[in-house]
């Protein structure tokens, strides 16, 4: 069964550094047909993209957040990374996972999804 | 940046239809997904293409995209559809995605 999961801290300190791991099941990250990417969704508000990564070494950055975003992929493991640098209270959010189709660009499949709580 | 504006709220009696709109500029040229959201979990894609439909969605759900308006229209609304609507583009000239800020459909 296709599913993504993502892992990491549920709890991160301010001016640290948040990362999280996507887990890809029941398909290759190695597919030509995808960009992996990663979602954020603080409380009550509404969906931002953070930035996309095809398994080949391409990136797209949401340009407000480039500066502190590193997204990897590990095709040995079937997962993708993403690190979120220097982070604040603003970066609290449930953070998504997701493949992004590299034809019509539109994110066919969703990780449930974790939250991440910026607090000392 | 590429904006997308969505009402914040739209309302509608079971049994009817509900249009939620998506704005932004020339966004007729562009390829617009929708999704839904209910409380609690991730977002499900309903809509690609501006009105292909995924494999699983009701033919309930429909979608039209012309010039600086795309909208989703929902047939025959069911209570199950009360949920948040997202509409997304890919903005080529910045390479980004972007997201609508969402519209609550509340079914009355």
């Amino acid at each position: 069964q296709l599913q993504l999961q993502e892992s990491g801290p549920g709890l991160v300190k301010p001016s640290e550094t948040l990362s999280l791991t996507c887990t890809v099941s029941g398909a290759s990250i190695s597919s030509s047909s995808y960009y992996w990417g990663w979602i954020r969704q603080p409380p009550g508000k509404g969906l931002e993209w953070i930035g996309s990564m095809y398994y080949g070494g391409s990136t797209y950055f949401n340009p407000s957040l480039k500066s502190r975003v590193t997204i990897s992929v590990d095709t040995s493991k079937n997962q993708f990374s993403l690190k979120l640098s220097s982070v604040t209270a603003a970066d609290t959010a449930v953070y998504y996972c997701a493949r992004l189709s590299n034809f019509n660009w539109y994110f066919d499949l969703w990780g449930r999804g974790t939250l991440v709580t910026v607090s000392s | 940046s590429y904006v997308l504006t969505q009402p914040p709220s739209v309302s509608v009696a079971p049994g009817k239809t509900a249009r939620i709109t998506c704005g932004g500029n020339s966004i007729g040229s562009k390829s617009v997904h929708w999704y839904q959201q209910t409380p609690g979990q991730a977002p499900v894609l309903v809509i690609y293409y501006d009105s292909d439909r995924p494999s699983g969605i009701p033919e309930r759900f429909s979608g039209s995209n012309s010039g600086n308006t795309a909208t989703l229209t929902i047939s025959r609304v069911e209570a199950g559809d009360e949920a948040d609507y997202y509409c997304q583009v890919w903005d080529s000239s910045s390479d980004s995605g972007v997201f609508g800020g969402g519209t609550k459909l509340t079914v009355l």
